[in-house]
């Protein structure tokens, strides 16, 4: 079984701050990791993924997110945010195996981003 | 980028009416999946279809439930007799290869309100 707990429901940051939204997760296996974003009624984007390949994932619009086995956390990180960052974010574990049936998401973060 | 797109974004009907959520996957995608949300609730999964067939699906898909490929172009979600607990943000999402990791690619969602 597995699962995946963000550990914040809201964040709330300024612009031009850094972004931290965390995720921990819990697998049998070596999995698969995501963050995904989704805008007002916009559909769920792909910010980036991780593999097993490098731990330090770079994604889309300056994000990016370190697993960390040890710590079993994989967290979401932006130097420095900017007003359309602001969105709800949700972090998903996939077991090896690829089935989508698999995908556990979070709960999501709702980031807001203040003048 | 491409896009999945979703229609209606908002539907209303009557416990116990049929409802049809339809979706237009990207256009060389060949595996479809339905995804919902529940108000308050983390993002389920309901079904995948690939090659005319259902790959898998969730408990949640029960004989209520029914996915179509009618056209070659829209994927449709019907509900045969809605409950409350149906109420729910339904997500449609395509991907090109098989699986969760690969990129899924969601539409914005059908908010269903079963009254």
């Amino acid at each position: 079984a597995q699962s995946v707990t963000q550990l914040d429901s809201h964040v709330s940051v300024s612009e031009g701050t850094p972004v931290l939204l965390r995720c921990n997760y819990s697998s049998s296996y070596s999995p698969s990791l995501f963050w995904y974003v989704q805008h007002p009624n916009k559909g769920l984007q792909l910010l980036l993924k991780y593999t097993s390949a490098a731990t330090l994932v770079k994604g889309i619009n300056g994000f990016e997110a370190e697993f960390k086995k040890s710590e079993t956390s994989f967290h979401l990180t932006k130097p420095s945010a900017h007003m359309s960052d602001a969105a709800e974010y949700f972090c998903v574990v996939s077991d090896p195996s690829g089935s989508a049936r698999q995908l556990t998401f979070g709960s999501g973060t709702q980031l807001t981003v203040l003048p | 980028e491409p896009e999945v797109t979703q229609t209606p974004s908002h539907q209303v009907t009557q416990m116990g009416q049929e409802v049809i959520l339809r979706c237009v996957p990207i256009s060389n995608h060949l595996y479809f999946y339905w995804y919902r949300q529940i108000l308050g609730q983390k993002v389920e999964f309901l079904v995948s279809f690939y090659n005319n067939e259902i790959s898998e699906k969730s408990e949640i898909f029960d004989d209520q439930f029914s996915v179509e490929r009618p056209d070659g172009s829209n994927f449709t979600l019907k509900i045969r007799s809605t409950k409350l607990e149906d109420s729910a943000m339904y997500f449609c999402a395509s991907s090109r290869r098989q699986g969760a990791n690969e990129k899924l690619f969601f539409g914005s969602g059908t908010q269903l309100s079963v009254l």
